[in-house]
């Protein structure tokens, strides 16, 4: 059975922390993405990457930093955290797809609610 | 600027009613649209389209894709409780890993 698991539930932070939020996947998936959702803007993505150690800026990566040492795990992180960084984080990962065969599809882990005080 | 725009933005039914829901798209060299339904967390897969006219169906759910007025539609025929959820549009160009999503329709299904 697919699978992308997130580190965290639930967490609260201060400001200022620094914030690791990780996430892994057991598919073998080439592609993993880290997604913040927040009221009436729906997922809106912070940074994907395609391969170990390549990264790619999603369309709000201000204030975020990811690592992708290993091919299953993703890690996204909030160097210096703030209250409007608080949101529902989302990770998903996708193969490297073949549109044939509904190679599209991302599968997300449960998300991460952080709450930054 | 590429983007995705579902409505409504919420809607509640009885159960039995048949539900449409649209997504929109404005999305350069489109590759694929997909619908996932989000209930208290991760959202779930329920259908990628690519081609025009062709409907995909899972039980009482079913989509279709209109590439030249770029829309899709999900309905859900003889809806129950379960399928409250926020429903999810995706779109994905060729060439790119990104996808946009929309905002999503809350569905809510009263007994």
């Amino acid at each position: 059975d697919v699978k992308v698991t997130q580190s965290s539930r639930y967490l609260v932070k201060r400001t200022g922390e620094k914030v690791f939020l990780e996430c892994v996947q057991d598919m073998d998936h080439e592609n993993m993405f880290w997604y913040r959702q927040d009221p009436g803007l729906g997922l809106r993505l912070i940074y994907f990457s395609y391969d170990v150690k390549m990264k790619e800026k999603g369309d709000i990566p201000e204030g975020y930093s990811v690592s992708r040492e290993k091919k299953e795990r993703f890690s996204l992180i909030l160097e210096s955290a703030s209250t409007n960084q608080t949101s529902m984080y989302l990770c998903a990962s996708s193969p490297t797809s073949d549109v044939r065969n509904n190679g599209d599809e991302q599968f997300f882990g449960p998300g991460t609610r952080l709450t930054v005080l | 600027e590429d983007k995705v725009v579902q409505s409504p933005l919420s809607l509640v039914v009885h159960e039995g009613d048949t539900v449409t829901l649209n997504c929109s798209y404005e999305v350069t060299n489109f590759r694929s649209l997909l619908w996932y339904k989000q209930e208290k967390k991760a959202p779930t897969f329920l259908f990628m389209l690519t081609s025009s006219g062709i409907e995909k169906k899972s039980g009482r759910l079913s989509s279709i894709l209109d590439k030249k007025e770029l829309f899709s539609i999900l309905n859900i025929t003889a809806t129950q409780t379960g399928d409250s959820a926020v429903y999810l549009c995706a779109a994905r160009a060729a060439g790119t890993y990104k996808y946009i999503f929309g905002t999503g329709t809350r569905l809510k299904v009263l007994a």
